[in-house]
């Protein structure tokens, strides 16, 4: 069936540096969402993406994130500058309307050090 | 605002016996009702979902139904197996913010 691709599995980096984590979303897919979840803990809602633009951002969406998807590419979530508390799985997840199940990812897992 | 509240786990059954997993939520809207489940290093993937109020969805063996008036959507299998070890999500659906709307998830534990 249809795959919700996110690349790399897992990034290391130090902390004050620049990310870009990499989703691949469902070719028909419109609705774009990321997912914060720290080890243990429950999945938080960063923000979603529609048509080109932010539709609703959490308060967790901080001003170092920013999203975009250039030409139909990848969904990408950017941070800059990286912080320890930075350190969490993401979850990328699509769909085709809003009432449709988001797909997930299998997530990134990234550490900042 | 939206919220949805689960059972708080972990829950820890033994094998063969019946799991229900109480989820309540509050929205101003007629939301569409959805269970995910995560297994340990994995995304979360749909169990099933149900668009419109007292219907039922099911799937693998766990069912729950949408109950408007009660604004509930407890989930139940009347046996379970070690295989169901995880996280189950209830979440909803929130059109005037276009997201899909989580609770903090159940981890239910089953013994041999």
């Amino acid at each position: 069936g249809p795959k919700v691709l996110q690349i790399p599995s897992h990034q290391i980096i130090d902390m004050g540096q620049m990310v870009t984590l990499n989703c691949d979303p469902v070719s028909n897919h419109l609705y774009f969402y990321w997912y914060k979840q720290i080890l243990g803990q429950q999945m938080e809602f960063l923000v979603n993406f529609y048509n080109g633009k932010v539709m609703e951002k959490s308060k967790l969406f901080k001003d170092q994130f920013s999203v975009e998807r250039p030409d139909g590419s990848y969904f990408t979530l950017k941070i800059q500058p990286t912080a320890l508390e930075d350190s969490a799985v993401y979850f990328c997840a699509s769909s085709r309307d809003i009432n449709q199940a988001p797909l997930f990812g299998e997530g990134t897992r990234l550490s900042v050090l | 605002g939206d919220s949805v509240t689960q059972t708080e786990g972990p829950v820890t059954l033994s094998e063969g016996t019946s799991l229900t997993v109480n989820c309540s939520y509050e929205t101003k809207q007629y939301p569409t009702l959805f269970w995910y489940v995560q297994y340990p290093g994995e995304g979360p993937q749909l169990l099933f979902k149900v668009p419109k109020a007292n219907e039922k969805g099911s799937s693998r063996g766990f069912e729950a139904t949408y109950n408007k008036e009660a604004t509930s959507f407890h989930l139940q299998k009347a046996s379970v197996q070690e295989s169901d070890s995880a996280v189950y999500y209830c979440a909803l659906s929130d059109l005037d913010n276009n997201r899909i709307f989580f609770g903090d998830g159940t981890q239910l534990v089953v013994k041999p």
